[in-house]
């Protein structure tokens, strides 16, 4: 059984589409998180959610809106898409907010 | 906000040599460090990690220690093998949050 699950793992959309990414855990976890990692490997937290609750907010534009549903469950959806946010895009999870994070297998994103 | 630093971006060893990443963090309210290797094309997966009451953890091959007063940590792995080529990442963590290095490519040449 895989432990942080996203969907789907490539999505290749033009400029202006607006698109979703799923994500679900099974690990019983509170603390669900979206990162960004670019073309340079590096990595960056998006967004924080514990207990369904949005409790990190880093400095992404508006367009990006996450959805948490309950616990096992954070979504990314994106509006407007513009070729920078092309990237690779993580879900991870944690048991609360102070330890280890379970990483996805990634969403690839390519805006064309 | 927490600032993580990497050094060095990229490492190159002979197998069976020690390996050593380095990172000082800026936020000393940051209790939590972990070390991930990504692997190429794959995602990142924790390989050690230590709390800010404890100085030195290790596990086999792999080391980690802690300086809190500096605010900086490092990663050691002896005995280098080419599967540990990977890019590491160090993190910083606080109530909720993780900031991550820049990474640091490592190849272990046979």
């Amino acid at each position: 059984d895989t432990a942080v699950s996203q969907t789907p793992k490539y999505l290749v959309t033009q400029m202006g589409n607006d698109k979703s990414i799923k994500c679900e855990q099974n690990l019983g976890h509170d603390t669900m998180y979206w990162y960004k990692q670019d073309s340079k490997k590096f990595l960056k937290i998006m967004f924080s959610y514990n207990n369904k609750e949005l409790i990190i907010n880093e400095t992404v534009p508006n367009r990006f809106s996450p959805k948490s549903p309950d616990k096992a469950h954070l979504n990314l959806h994106i509006n407007s898409l513009e070729l920078g946010d092309s990237a690779v895009y993580f879900c991870a999870s944690s048991q609360d907010k102070k330890g280890e994070a379970f990483f996805g297998q990634g969403t690839r994103l390519t805006v064309v | 906000g927490e600032n993580v630093e990497q050094h060095p971006s990229t490492l190159s060893v002979q197998e069976g040599d020690s390996a050593v990443i380095k990172c000082t963090y800026s936020d000393s309210a940051s209790n939590y460090f972990p070390w991930y290797k990504q692997e190429l094309g794959k995602r990142p997966q924790l390989i050690i990690d230590i709390r800010s009451n404890v100085g030195e953890k290790k596990d086999q091959r792999i080391a980690v220690t802690l300086n809190k007063t500096a605010k900086h940590f490092s990663l050691h792995i002896t005995e280098t093998q080419p599967e540990d080529s990977a890019v590491y990442f160090c993190a910083a963590l606080r109530a909720g949050k993780s900031t991550f290095g820049d990474g640091t490519t490592l190849t272990v040449k046979p």
